[in-house]
């Protein structure tokens, strides 16, 4: 597609319950990022893909966090057993070689609220 | 640690009064500095990288320029549709794409 498409733009849940927010990237690009932005502050760094594999997950908060990208293209971020601070806006982002200067393109998000 | 800070986190406008953002940045090293804009309910949206100090970028009423150690974000006889939340973000350098953000600086033009 023309853009980054996310998926539900919107999903409330229960505190406990399991969610999967999807993302849909540039066509072509091989890097994919996943960030989380909270009210009043910049996105913060959750997982970077290279193709299939997750090259740094380094900002995962903890292990109920997960994402897979299992052909390279679309990725799936899994939140298990939610708690209210999970809530938050997730955003996805590509590049790839016909970005321009590697800049990444970002989505418009999934907010999620636990309540 | 690496730190990327914003001022002011507000910011009110008249119409055609032109001021500046700022970003300060304190890092390992710097590959790039980027500037994003972001509208209520949207992701962020690109508009200028920078790599060296001295170095300008331009798109209509926006000039962005950086040193050492920071960078502003100048606006020109700003316009209502310039509404909106200004996030910069730095790239380190020996790694890939990561950018780091700042918390962002509100931007509100009042005609």
């Amino acid at each position: 597609g023309a853009g980054v498409s996310q998926t539900p733009s919107n999903k409330v849940t229960e505190k406990g319950k399991y969610v999967e927010l999807r993302c849909d990237p540039i066509s072509g690009h091989t890097a994919l990022y996943w960030y989380r932005q909270s009210l009043g502050q910049g996105p913060e760094f959750l997982i970077y893909f290279q193709g299939t594999g997750a090259a740094d997950d380094s900002g995962l908060p903890n292990d109920r966090f997960f994402a897979v990208r299992p052909e390279g293209s679309v990725s799936t971020l899994k939140i298990q057993r939610t708690e209210r601070g999970d809530s938050a806006v997730y955003l996805c982002a590509s590049s790839g070689q016909n970005s321009g200067a590697n800049v990444l393109t970002f989505g418009a998000g999934s907010r999620l609220t636990v309540l | 640690e690496d730190q990327v800070t914003q001022s002011p986190e507000a910011l009110r406008l008249q119409e055609g009064e032109s001021s500046s953002l700022n970003c300060s940045y304190t890092v390992s090293g710097l590959r790039g500095l980027f500037w994003y804009r972001q509208d209520p309910g949207k992701g962020p949206e690109f508009l200028f990288t920078l790599y060296s100090a001295g170095e300008e970028k331009e798109k209509e009423r926006l000039k962005a320029t950086l040193t050492k150690k920071e960078s502003f974000l100048h606006i020109t006889a700003p316009k209502p549709e310039d509404s909106a939340t200004y996030l910069c973000a730095v790239v380190l350098s020996g790694g890939y794409n990561k950018l780091i953000f700042g918390a962002g600086t509100r931007l509100a033009v009042h005609p």
